[in-house]
């Protein structure tokens, strides 16, 4: 079965604290993607990961990936309230076209 | 350009009614998409097509038809309203199934 598993589901933090979102995934994965969906809005894409090891990184936010074990992480760097939103992980499976989504990272950042 | 479009932005149907939720691309894109989004439930794929006149099942497709006649043009059709078809309901395109999907406004849909 095709399982994207994100936690935590809710993260509620202060402002300048570091703080990681998991994302798990059952079988082989050709790329995995992180969206940012703000409330009401629609998904903004920040970041594909194509090969194990890789890292992308923009602003506070870092993405990783390792295939191996089959997780992505984001990592948020001293937070700022700007980054409260809800944060999901998609991944395409090798074994088709179709993306498969996490239930999403709702992420609260307080002053 | 405008990027993705979605159309209407909200509707309210009674149940078995039909409607067709409208969505066009003006990127050149072959690759597009259908997902609903519930509450706690992350996006689920209805409904994709990798190419005008290919289209092929997601995970959670019935009650619902695509089309795909032009490159630009994937409607989705509710052939007849549910309340389980109360949902937010997102388009999505992309130059091909590896390339990062950009997506529309979305369309809230409610079913009395």
């Amino acid at each position: 079965e095709l399982k994207v598993e994100q936690n935590p589901l809710f993260l509620s933090m202060q402002e300048g604290k570091n703080y990681t979102i998991y994302c798990n995934y059952s079988t082989t994965s050709d790329r995995l993607y992180w969206y940012r969906q703000d409330p009401g809005k629609s998904l903004e894409s920040l970041f594909v990961l194509l090969s194990n090891g890789a890292v992308k990184q923009e602003g506070r936010l870092m993405a990783s990936l390792d295939t191996k074990a089959r997780l992505s992480t984001l990592h948020i760097t001293a937070a700022v309230h700007d980054l409260s939103a809800t944060y999901f992980c998609a991944v395409r499976f090798r074994s088709g076209s179709r993306l498969t989504f996490g239930e999403g990272t709702q992420l609260t950042v307080n002053p | 350009n405008a990027g993705v479009t979605q159309t209407p932005k909200f509707q309210v149907l009674k149940t078995g009614q039909s409607m067709t939720l409208q969505c066009a691309q003006d990127m050149n894109h072959e690759y597009m998409s259908w997902y609903r989004q519930d509450p706690g439930m992350g996006l689920r794929l209805i409904h994709y097509s990798v190419g005008a006149g290919i289209t092929d099942q997601g995970e959670v497709p019935n009650g619902y038809n695509v089309s795909r006649s032009t490159t630009e043009d994937f409607p989705l059709r509710l052939l007849s309203a549910a309340p389980s078809q109360t949902s937010v309901y997102f388009c999505a395109s992309s130059y091909s199934y590896q390339e990062t999907q950009y997506f529309g406004p979305g369309t809230r849909l409610l079913v009395l």
